[in-house]
């Protein structure tokens, strides 16, 4: 079976605070994903990878920024938490060739006070 | 417009009856698409993928896809309450692997 896993289930960081979550896969899939997901706004990218090294923007990456230096790690970098990314952040990975059954980490959520 | 819309709902279904749920994307090149459920405080999880026109069953699953109309449906038959969760429609636009969600469904099943 797939496994995603995050650092963490749930974090509070205060604001100005530099935050990371790290998200690791084990099936060697090229492509990882991180969204956030907020009521009534659904799950949105962040950014996305497609391989070591390799960063793509998402859908709202302004505040953020990733990291990808190893094959099964991801991680998603707040520079300067603000309140307003308090959130669950989900994680999530592809195999090759996939078209799409992304396998998603359990989510940490982070409060930002 | 939002590129994936689905009724935020909550749907309130009896148990063992048919929950029907509905999305539309306005990308017509959209090439892939997905059902997933979502268990309060969990992750998703995905349930069906579809890729071409028509019916696809699985157990007590069936998505179906109607490109020329821009929709996608998931039934579950014989809801129980097991199935009560939010559904997310999540939709491959032609370009690379990033998937566009809907914001869900919510399901309720009462016994």
């Amino acid at each position: 079976d797939v496994k995603v896993t995050q650092s963490s289930r749930y974090l509070v960081k205060r604001t100005g605070e530099k935050v990371f979550l790290e998200c690791v896969q084990d099936m060697d899939h090229e492509n990882m994903f991180w969204y956030r997901q907020d009521p009534g706004l659904g799950l949105r990218l962040i950014y996305f990878s497609y391989d070591v090294k390799m960063k793509e923007k998402g859908d709202i990456p302004e505040g953020y920024s990733v990291s990808r230096e190893k094959k099964e790690r991801f991680s998603l970098i707040l520079e300067s938490a603000s309140t307003n990314q308090t959130s669950m952040y989900l994680c999530a990975s592809l195999p090759p060739r996939g078209w799409g059954e992304q396998y998603f980490g359990p989510g940490t959520r982070l409060t930002v006070t | 417009q939002k590129e994936v819309e689905q009724n935020s709902g909550p749907l309130s279904v009896p148990e063992g009856a048919i929950a029907s749920l509905n999305c539309t994307y306005s990308d017509r090149g959209s090439q892939s698409f997905f059902w997933y459920r979502q268990y309060s405080g969990k992750s998703p999880e995905l349930i069906m993928s579809i890729y071409s026109n028509g019916d696809k069953e699985d157990g007590r699953f069936t998505a179906q896809l109607n490109k020329a109309s821009q929709y996608v449906s998931l039934l579950i038959r014989d809801s129980q309450p097991s199935d009560s969760a939010t559904y997310l429609c999540a939709v491959m636009v032609a370009a690379g692997n990033k998937l566009t969600f809907g914001g869900g469904t919510r399901v309720l099943v009462k016994p």
